[in-house]
């Protein structure tokens, strides 16, 4: 059974300051899809990336880099230079191929509190 | 235009009746999905739909029915509502895996909070 772990329910720092959200997961796919989401105040879900299991680079989008460790099973999220409007609740989530009928699992959530 | 949007976005209702969501995406994608997140913001997922083919049965109870008229529509029709049917139901879709580069990502529309009284 797939699993994905976000041990940080709640995380706050103050502006300017970089911040790194955990994921763990399981699974005993050996193809496998990591997705980042995040969920704002306003409540949608809003996709930040997503990574294949083959793939381990680690990548850089703006503030936000994501670092893929197969062998930690980790999928960890960095936001550097932390900005009020980073303000939300950040979704790991798991999935196994499926022909395009993939289920998402998602953990629990962690909610990032950004001080001004 | 918004790629996947839901209607209506707040329901409010009295436990017993019977409600709908519904659903539509214009990004023509295949494959469309139903999500529950509970009072504890977990996200699970409830069904998927591919080309108005029902894929995924997450042991829903039957009083939930999706209905797919065409693949840019999934409603989400619930019976006899219960306290506990309160959540925010978000609907997704993606398109279907083609050739050696699977387009899964799921996109998700803003979500309806229901409230059941």
């Amino acid at each position: 059974a797939q699993k994905v772990t976000q041990a940080q329910t709640e995380i706050s720092v103050v502006e300017k300051e970089d911040v790194t959200l955990d994921c763990v997961y399981e699974t005993r796919d050996t193809t496998y899809y990591l997705f980042w989401y995040k969920q704002p105040p306003s409540g949608e879900l809003v996709f930040l990336i997503r990574r294949n299991s083959f793939d381990e680079q680690n990548e850089i989008s703006g503030r936000y880099s994501w670092n893929f460790q197969k062998s930690t099973s980790s999928f960890n999220f960095t936001i550097t230079a932390s900005q009020v409007v980073d303000s939300a609740v950040y979704f790991c989530a798991l999935s196994e191929p499926n022909f395009g009928n993939e289920k998402l699992t998602f953990g629990t959530g962690t909610r990032l509190t950004i001080i001004p | 235009d918004t790629a996947v949007s839901q209607t209506p976005k707040y329901l409010v209702t009295q436990m017993g009746n019977d409600k709908s969501i519904k659903c539509e995406q214009n990004l023509g994608h295949d494959t469309m999905y139903w999500y529950k997140q509970d009072s504890k913001k977990f996200l699970k997922i409830m069904f998927s739909y591919n080309n108005k083919e029902l894929i995924i049965n997450e042991t829903v109870p039957n009083r939930f029915s999706p209905k797919s008229p065409d693949k840019a529509h999934l409603n989400l029709h619930i019976n006899s509502l219960e306290l506990g049917d309160s959540a925010v139901y978000f609907c997704a879709s993606s398109q279907d895996f083609t050739g050696e580069i699977a387009k899964n990502i799921q996109y998700f529309g803003a979500g309806t909070r229901l409230s059941v009284l």
